[in-house]
C-alpha cells in the first residue's frame, strides 16, 4: 500500500533564511504527488504537483519541489522564508486504485522567527 | 472561477438539529469530496462523489447524509450529531483520478452543543 510520511512534525526558521520541509513517499507504482498548504483556520491550497513531468516542480509563493525517485522523496523547499509562509503544510499521494482517494501526510508545522 | 465556496463558515447547532452544509464549484470538476479535519490533524475523508453518484463512504455514520444535486454543488445534511463530531467540514472538487490536485473550500467550522 501507498504512504507518506512527513518527517518532521515542527519547523522552525529565520525570516529570511531557507526552508527545507521533508517528505518521503513509499509506493509500488509512479504516484503523484502534492503539496498543499494551510493557514490557521483556512481550507488547503494547492503548492504544486508531480505527476510524472518534470522532477523539478515550481510552485506558488516561490516554493518548488525534487521528486527523487531512487530516495523516494518530494521535498519541499523555498529559498528565503517570509513570514506569510508560517503555516501547516501536508504532503500527498495519490492512491494507486486511482479511486479519487488521495493519502495525506500528519503535516509539518512551519514556524517563522523574525 | 477557480474557488470552491463553502456556507456558512460557522455553525453552532445542537444534537437535536438538524442541518445542513453547502458547497458549489464552477470549474467543471466531476469529482467533489467531503472531509473531517480535526484540530492539528490532517483532512480525514468522509465521501466521494464522481460524475454526480456516491463513489466512496468511508463508513461514516448515518447521521452525515451526503447529496449532489448536480455537478456543481454539494451538500452534507447534518441529524442527531454529538460533540465528538465538532471539527472543520471541508468540501473540495477535482477532476476524477486523483492525480490532477484538488481545490479545497475555506471550510465550516461546526461546533455540536
Amino acid at each position: 500500500a501507498q504512504s507518506v510520511t512527513q518527517l518532521d512534525s515542527h519547523v522552525s526558521v529565520s525570516e529570511g533564511t531557507p526552508v527545507l520541509l521533508r517528505c518521503n513517499y513509499s509506493s509500488s507504482y509512479s504516484p503523484s504527488l502534492f503539496w498543499y498548504v494551510q493557514h490557521p483556520n483556512k481550507g488547503l491550497q494547492l503548492l504544486l504537483k508531480y505527476t510524472s513531468a518534470a522532477t523539478l516542480v515550481k510552485g506558488i509563493n516561490g516554493f518548488e519541489a525534487e521528486f527523487k525517485k531512487s530516495e523516494t522523496s518530494f521535498h519541499l523547499t523555498k529559498p528565503s522564508a517570509h513570514m506569510s509562509d508560517a503555516a501547516e503544510y501536508f504532503c500527498v499521494v495519490s492512491s494507486m486504485n486511482r479511486d479519487d482517494k488521495i493519502i495525506f501526510g500528519k503535516g509539518t508545522r512551519l514556524h517563522i522567527l523574525p | 472561477d477557480t474557488e470552491v465556496t463553502q456556507t456558512p463558515k460557522h455553525l453552532v447547532m445542537g444534537m437535536t438539529n438538524k442541518k445542513s452544509l453547502k458547497c458549489e464549484q464552477h470549474m467543471g470538476h466531476r469529482a467533489m469530496y467531503w472531509y473531517k479535519q480535526k484540530a492539528k490533524k490532517p483532512p480525514e475523508l468522509m465521501f466521494v462523489y464522481s460524475y454526480e453518484k456516491l463513489s466512496i463512504n468511508e463508513s461514516v455514520p448515518s447521521r452525515f447524509s451526503p447529496e449532489c444535486p448536480n455537478s456543481s454543488l454539494l451538500n452534507l445534511h447534518l441529524h442527531a450529531l454529538q460533540p465528538e463530531d465538532s471539527a472543520l467540514y471541508l468540501c473540495a472538487s477535482s477532476q476524477p483520478g486523483g492525480n490532477y490536485g484538488y481545490t479545497f473550500g475555506s471550510g465550516t467550522r461546526l461546533t455540536v452543543v
